[in-house]
């Protein structure tokens, strides 16, 4: 049974101290890993997808990494607009689902 | 376009009610897919429309009936829900099987009183 876990579940960061936040997985094969940023309220807003281990993508101040048991979620001087839950999600090869993880809440303070 | 609309964006029925949940994408995505969040939870997977035809239905039970009248619509109708069935719904879409991710909406914020 496919299983993502985050950690942590939540953080607090000082406005400009740089973070990661992790997810690790079991998936008997997996076809993409996705992060999802989400605000209260809001559906997730898609950030990255990662496909193979080695791989690596950036947005502004994310950078998302992938190794065969997780995929980490760093983030360079972060903003109090960061401030959200960040869900991890897998899918695995045989299917169209998406498996997520609990999330972490994240908030940053000016 | 690169939105998935939801509408009403919230609702209070009471469990006698009828109503539905409508999702409207224009992407050309062939698959919609409805996800059920309470708070502080991931959301869950409830039902899956591959090219218009119900792929997956996560053991939801029958006071949630799902339709996709076309390619762009997706309905969640309503009936006989209990107070428990309160919780965010998620539409999402997305091209068969998603590899390239989903977009959701905003959701539609459900109170059963």
């Amino acid at each position: 049974e496919d299983q993502v876990t985050q950690s942590p579940e939540a953080l607090r960061l000082q406005e400009g101290e740089s973070s990661s936040l992790n997810c690790s997985y079991t998936v008997s094969g997996l076809r993409g890993l996705f992060w999802y940023r989400q605000d209260p309220g809001k559906g997730p807003e898609f950030l990255f997808t990662l496909y193979s281990a080695g791989e690596e993508k950036e947005k502004e101040r994310l950078k998302a990494t992938l190794t065969k048991k997780e995929s980490f979620l760093h983030i360079t001087a972060p903003k109090p607009e960061d401030s959200a839950t960040y869900l991890c999600a897998l899918q695995e090869t045989s299917g169209s689902r998406l498996t997520f993880g609990e999330g972490t809440q994240l908030t940053v303070n000016p | 376009d690169t939105e998935v609309t939801q509408t009403p964006k919230h609702l209070v029925m009471g469990m006698t009610n009828k109503k539905s949940l409508k999702c409207e994408q224009h992407m050309g995505h062939r698959a919609m897919y409805w996800y059920k969040q309470k708070a502080k939870k991931p959301p869950e997977l409830m039902f899956v429309y591959s090219y218009e035809k119900l792929s997956i239905n996560e053991s939801v039970p029958s006071r949630f009936s799902p339709e996709c009248p076309n390619s762009s619509l997706l309905n969640l109708h309503l009936h006989a829900l209990q107070p428990e069935d309160s919780a965010l719904y998620l539409c999402a879409s997305s091209q068969p099987p998603g590899v390239y991710g989903y977009t959701f909406g905003s959701g539609t914020r459900l109170t059963v009183v």
